[in-house]
């Protein structure tokens, strides 16, 4: 089984919400990801969680605040968002963050900000 | 600087008729490259991985390459369903997992 679900699969929010996108995978995998995607353009990696410890922020703006409660489950909260963070966010998992090992995605969270 | 391109950015193709995508990168100690399919609105699914020159990879009617500097994807006897946008990455040596991804190419198949 090389399932990652996230959740919600639609989100429409305001600049002045809070709100959550959930992943989980249960393929034993020590390392997840969030990446951005905006429409006709490849993933942008955001974070990377290795062991359930943050090991790469790409300079995302603070109103993203990753969490790794476990190592199946991975947590994107979302304040004060702007219209421009409208994207596809997607959650991936591999084995770990050496020796290339493949990344699997989930199908994405298609967040909209108004 | 880790960098991928990739060759055509859209191609269009009558059901059967065949073709290669090519994946152009530069990347310090390379641990992986790999490649994905992404259907609009959805996450990437996960292809094939290569690890070195002159690995291949089948499945189906899609068979990947790799050489020091590039990747193709063949795409033998293509069919409508195969429609979809491909993404080449690479993940270099900074054991971070990180993916550098291409632009893709936007494939659609005629029947």
């Amino acid at each position: 089984d090389t399932e990652v679900t996230q959740t919600p699969k639609h989100l429409v929010m305001g600049m002045t919400n809070k709100k959550s996108l959930k992943c989980e995978q249960h393929m034993g995998h020590r390392a997840m990801y969030w990446y951005k995607q905006k429409a006709k353009k490849p993933p942008e990696l955001m974070f990377v969680y290795s062991y359930e410890k943050l090991s790469i922020n790409e300079s995302v703006p603070s109103r993203f605040s990753p969490e790794c409660p476990n190592s199946s489950l991975l947590n994107l909260h979302l304040h004060a968002l702007q219209p421009e963070d409208s994207a596809l966010y997607l959650c991936a998992s591999s084995q770990g963050t050496g020796e290339g090992p493949e990344a699997f995605f989930g199908q994405g969270t298609r967040l909209t900000v108004v | 600087e880790d960098q991928v391109t990739q060759s055509p950015e859209a191609l269009r193709l009558q059901e059967g008729e065949s073709s290669s995508l090519n994946c152009s990168y530069t990347v310090s100690g390379l641990r992986g490259l790999f490649w994905y399919r992404q259907d609009p609105g959805k996450g990437p699914e996960f292809l094939f991985t290569l690890y070195s020159a002159g690995e291949e990879k089948e499945k189906e009617r899609l068979k990947a390459t790799l050489t020091k500097k590039e990747s193709f994807l063949h795409i033998t006897a293509p069919k409508p369903e195969d429609s979809a946008t491909y993404l080449c990455a690479v993940q270099g040596s900074s054991n971070t997992g990180k993916l550098i991804f291409g632009q893709g190419t936007t494939l659609q198949v005629k029947p």
